[in-house]
């Protein structure tokens, strides 16, 4: 079984309109931790925003803020106020346990903003 | 404080020939994992090193290696190249590899021919 899942290949979204890019993920263990990354055409991935397993509230970094349903094992990233530089993979990741630093990754959702 | 750096960006290898990668992780990091990326098979975790020690290890050929140097700098090698192995390779770092944010470098695009 995929142990983190994005269902959605490709999104447009209108600049300056909000977008929710969805990630779902699997695991027993109860100490986890989740990342969103950024991926341009030049290949870098750009750390956005972390949530941990016990963590009480949701995260949010600037424009970025995940949406975290524990229940629901759902962790996923809103954007707000979309600029063109938005334009880019996005990659949910999760760590497994509190030791090693191993990431798992989703199949990414490409956003394209449009102007 | 300057981020991860990899070298080479770009290279071309030939099937059968052997390739290493370089990665300078962020000043004070000691953590240092290495990704695969393919458009076939994603973001697959190669391996994670602390002090100059493998800590974990994905689920790749022995084909597949990687060391760790004092000053935390790693390198990875790939001998025996084969044409599936044309990919991004990514670098990154972290303080202690305790579960805390990692952050990559540029990556290296292989191209095996």
């Amino acid at each position: 079984a995929q142990k983190i899942t994005q269902t959605q290949p490709g999104m447009f979204v209108q600049e300056k309109e909000a977008v929710t890019l969805d990630c779902t993920y699997d695991t027993s263990d109860p100490s986890y931790g989740l990342f969103w990354y950024k991926q341009p055409s030049s290949g870098e991935m750009i750390f956005l925003i972390y949530q941990g397993s016990y963590d009480q509230q949701n995260a949010t970094e600037g424009r970025y803020s995940l949406n975290f349903q524990k229940a629901r094992k759902s962790a996923n990233l809103v954007i707000s106020a979309s600029q063109l530089g938005d334009s880019a993979m996005y990659f949910c990741a999760m760590r497994e346990g509190e030791a090693g630093n191993m990431l798992t990754f989703g199949g990414g959702t490409r956003l394209m903003v449009k102007p | 404080k300057a981020g991860v750096t990899q070298t080479p960006r770009y290279l071309i290898k030939t099937r059968g020939q052997q390739v290493t990668l370089s990665c300078s992780p962020i000043s004070g990091h000691r953590s240092v994992s290495w990704y695969q990326q393919t458009p076939g098979q994603g973001l697959q975790f190669l391996f994670e090193y602390f002090s100059e020690t493998q800590r974990n290890k994905g689920n790749f050929p022995g084909r597949f290696s990687g060391r760790q140097f004092s000053n935390s700098r790693s390198e990875m090698n790939v001998s025996t190249l084969e044409l599936g192995d044309s990919a991004l390779y990514l670098c990154a770092s972290s303080f202690q590899g305790l579960g805390e944010t990692q952050y990559f470098g540029p990556g290296t695009r292989l191209l095996v021919l």
